[in-house]
Parts: C-alpha cells; structure tokens; sequence
C-alpha cells in the first residue's frame, strides 16, 4: 500500500533563517506531488505540483521554492523566511496516469516563523 | 482564487442528528470531492463525484451534484462525536490544480 511521509512535524525558526521540508511517497511510481499551505481556519491553497523529476510548477510567486530530486521526493524550501511564511504545511500525491484527482496527504507540518 | 465555497462556515448539532454542508464552485468541473480534516492532521479523501453523476453514497456519507447550480451537498447521517472535522470540498480538471474550499467545521456534541 502507499503511505506519505513528511518531515519534520513542528518546526519553530526565527525570520530570515533557511527553510527545508521533506516528503516522501512509497509504494507508487512517477506519482503527481504538491505542496500545500493552510493558514489558520482556512483552506488550501496551492503551492508547487510536479508531475516528474525536476519538473516543478509554482502557483503563487513567494520565497518558497520547490525541489524534486528524486521521484518519489518532493522538497519545499526557503533561503529566508518571513513571518508571512508561518502556517501548515501539506504534502500530496495522486496516480499518475489515469487518475481520479484523489489527493492523497501526509499529516502536515507546522511552521512558526517568530 | 477559491473555486469551492462552503456553507456554513461552523456547524454544531447533537450525536445522532443528520449534518449538511453545501459547497458552490464557479467554473466547470470534471469531478468534485469531499475531504475531512481532523484537527492539526492531514486531509482525508471522502468520496468523489464525477460530473455526469448525481448522487453518491458511502456508508452514512451522501453526496449530490447540482452541475446547472454549480453546487455540491454532503450530508452525514446519524453523526457521532468522532465526526468532529472540518470538511472540505475541492474541485479541478483531475489531478493538477485541485483547488479547495475554506471548508465547514463540524463539531459533533456527545
């Protein structure tokens, strides 16, 4: 079965420091990832999505950038954070080809940015 | 831009009532979803509906599409303490672009 993983969980960093969240997927191949970023009491709003190695797609222009070094690891960093970047973070997956649009999640990590 | 917009925003009811929360999108769609979120967790799917369909069911879940409303329903019948979550509604082409919703916050009182 796949299972999604993603590190770390809580993360505390002060403004302007360096940023780098890992996900990984096991159990499938070539898988569609995506970041996600959820503000307090607030939906998703979409980050990065990949659909292979190397090829990563942005959706809203920020400091964040967006890594896919191998195929079934997606990366979010940061060179310097700003408080705005403070949030959950979500890392997704769905098949790739044929899929149904399922997204399948990790369980998050939280950035405060102080 | 937010595609999905749920109502209401906050839902309080007793165990054993039914809940419903409604979502409306804007553009086309191929398929709708249904994910619940547990407090501080990741995002679980619920159940999809693809846009030549009507009506779901899954368990106590019962989803229904309006295409012509642009609108979306999710009804959880018999609901316990365990629902708690807040439930979101997402809607794209499959895949890439799944934009969500700002979701409804279900709170189940025992």
């Amino acid at each position: 079965s796949q299972t999604i993983h993603q590190w770390p969980a809580t993360l505390v960093q002060p403004v302007g420091s360096p940023l780098s969240l890992e996900c990984t997927v096991e159990g499938t191949s070539n898988p569609n990832l995506y970041w996600y970023r959820q503000a307090a009491g607030r939906g998703l709003q979409l980050l990065f999505y990949s659909v292979g190695i190397g090829q990563i797609s942005s959706e809203v222009p920020q400091n964040l950038s967006a890594s896919r070094p191998q195929d079934r690891q997606f990366i979010l960093s940061s060179k310097k954070l700003l408080l705005s970047d403070s949030g959950f973070y979500l890392c997704a997956w769905s098949a790739s080809p044929g899929n149904t649009g399922e997204l399948f999640f990790g369980e998050g990590s939280r950035l405060t940015v102080l | 831009s937010q595609q999905g917009e749920e109502d209401p925003q906050a839902l309080s009811i007793q165990e054993g009532e039914n809940a419903t929360m409604n979502c409306s999108y804007k553009t086309s769609i191929n398929n709708l979803q249904w994910y619940r979120q547990n407090s501080g967790r990741g995002l679980v799917h619920l159940i999809l509906i693809r846009s030549n369909e009507r009506e779901k069911h899954s368990g106590r879940l019962r989803v229904t599409l309006d295409t012509s409303k642009k609108s979306s329903s999710l009804l959880i019948t018999a609901s316990r303490a365990a629902d708690t979550a807040s439930y979101f509604c997402a809607t794209g082409g499959g895949g890439f672009k799944t934009i969500f919703g700002a979701g409804t916050r279900l709170f189940v009182k025992a």
